[in-house]
């Protein structure tokens, strides 16, 4: 049974700029939920996805943006990089938040 | 929002040793998980109990949901046992909270 999957594992991106990252959830989980970590904040929850529709969402600014697709993949958009977003960013799936959750290998982010 | 503290921040052992560590939240949660980070930042499941004691080799947890804490067991600690272990909980239908965590160093 496959994990979870994120891409890409690293990424360096410019002040200013945008970036996407994907996640692939188990397959059969319809809900996927991202995560922010630093080495200030800890780890700090951004979002999640339930069939497509963003349930709840971390105190975290509309630079930050997500949607999920049918195939309950799901996408985070981070517009206007700045240095502070530099982080590992974590995707995990669920069956919903009554069960576990299984998280991905990360996507670590850095901004110069 | 829930309040999740863990305890020891840190804590540094001998190979061989067993461990306690633990984790308080503030409130009525209906999901709670310890996961260990490995040295590439990915989160591995350790256990998910919301409630009642499991085992899994040498590890084992205790959630006591009506005191509000939870106990993750470590016995016979190897090496690969360092690394960060996190509680992280969910309250309603919000994503996981998670504690700060505690710093495990196995040394040989």
């Amino acid at each position: 049974k496959a994990g979870v999957t994120q891409t890409p594992r690293y990424l360096i991106k410019t002040r200013g700029q945008q970036v996407t990252l994907s996640c692939s959830p188990i397959s059969g989980h319809r809900s996927v939920s991202w995560y922010q970590q630093t080495p200030g904040q800890g780890l700090q929850f951004l979002f999640e996805y339930f069939s497509e529709t963003q349930r709840n969402k971390g105190n975290f600014p509309g630079r930050f943006s997500g949607r999920q697709f049918s195939n309950s993949r799901s996408e985070m958009n981070v517009s206007t990089l700045e240095l502070g977003d530099s982080a590992l960013y974590l995707c995990a799936s669920s069956s919903g938040t009554s069960y576990g959750y299984t998280f991905g290998s990360g996507t670590r982010l850095t901004v110069v | 929002g829930i309040q999740v503290e863990q305890s020891p921040p840190d804590l540094i052992l001998q190979e061989g040793a067993n461990s306690t560590l633990r984790c308080n939240f503030s409130d009525s949660v209906n999901n709670l998980q310890w996961f260990h980070q490995n040295p590439w930042g990915q989160l591995i499941n350790l256990f998910y109990i919301p409630s009642g004691t499991k085992q899994n080799g040498r590890l084992s947890a205790t959630t006591v949901a009506t005191e509000r804490y939870s106990l993750l067991y470590i016995s016979s600690s190897q090496t690969t046992d360092s690394g960060v272990y996190f509680c992280a909980v969910v309250e309603g239908a919000d994503g996981l909270t998670f504690g700060k965590g505690t710093h495990l160093i196995i040394q040989p």
